[in-house]
């Protein structure tokens, strides 16, 4: 089974903070993407990657920013975190020859 | 208008009855549909695809009206293990790269009542 493990579970952060959200997957695929689920607006798109060291913004990129440098690894990165930033980030990996997703478990972030 | 648009529920039905969820998309240019199942606190998985001509998956249909803009959900003889939030996603035309992008529903939540 493909596997999408980000580090954390649950992270509480402090308003300020630089804060780093990984991602590995371990099937080789090569689109990778962070969604960000909050109640009554689902999951929206913040960025994605469809190769190493390639990056697309999604609908919501503002205050953040991603780094793929290697093909299994996703990085999405809080570069100021702030309150509103409090929500469930879900990371994502896709192969091209396929529609399917496969989500990692999510990590629920508290910025207090 | 939001691109993909569901009923957010909660759908409450006995076990055994049949449901139905539809989700509707506004981009007629939309080009592929499918279902995925969300339970409670954990991570989306992909359900089944929805094809032009529809689809059937055991107790799961899924179904797609163009002309209507919208793609269905039929579950039949509902399970209790069938209680979870059920997410349309459409994807939409590539992006200036060329990419892909694929648009999430809210979802509707099913509970299935013993």
């Amino acid at each position: 089974d493909v596997k999408v493990t980000q580090s954390s579970r649950y992270l509480v952060k402090r308003t300020g903070e630089k804060v780093f959200l990984e991602c590995v997957q371990d099937m080789d695929h090569e689109n990778m993407f962070w969604y960000r689920q909050d109640p009554g607006l689902g999951l929206r798109l913040i960025y994605f990657s469809y190769d190493v060291k390639m990056k697309e913004k999604g609908d919501i990129p503002e205050g953040y920013s991603v780094s793929r440098e290697k093909k299994e690894r996703f990085s999405l990165i809080l570069e100021s975190a702030s309150t509103n930033q409090t929500s469930m980030y879900l990371c994502a990996s896709k192969p091209d020859n396929f529609y399917g997703y496969t989500f990692g478990s999510g990590t629920r972030l508290t910025v207090v | 208008r939001k691109e993909v648009e569901q009923d957010p529920g909660p759908f409450n039905v006995p076990e055994g009855a049949t449901v139905a969820f539809n989700c509707t998309y506004s981009n007629s240019a939309s080009q592929s549909f499918f279902w995925y199942r969300q339970d409670c606190r954990k991570e989306p998985k992909l359900l089944m695809s929805v094809y032009s001509s529809g689809n059937e998956d055991g107790r799961f249909t899924a179904q797609l009206n163009r002309a209507s803009q919208y793609i269905s959900l039929l579950i039949r003889d509902s399970k209790l293990s069938d209680s979870a939030t059920y997410l349309c996603v459409v994807k939409m035309r590539p992006t200036t790269s060329g990419t892909y992008k694929y648009i999430f529903g809210t979802g509707t939540r099913l509970k299935v009542l013993a």
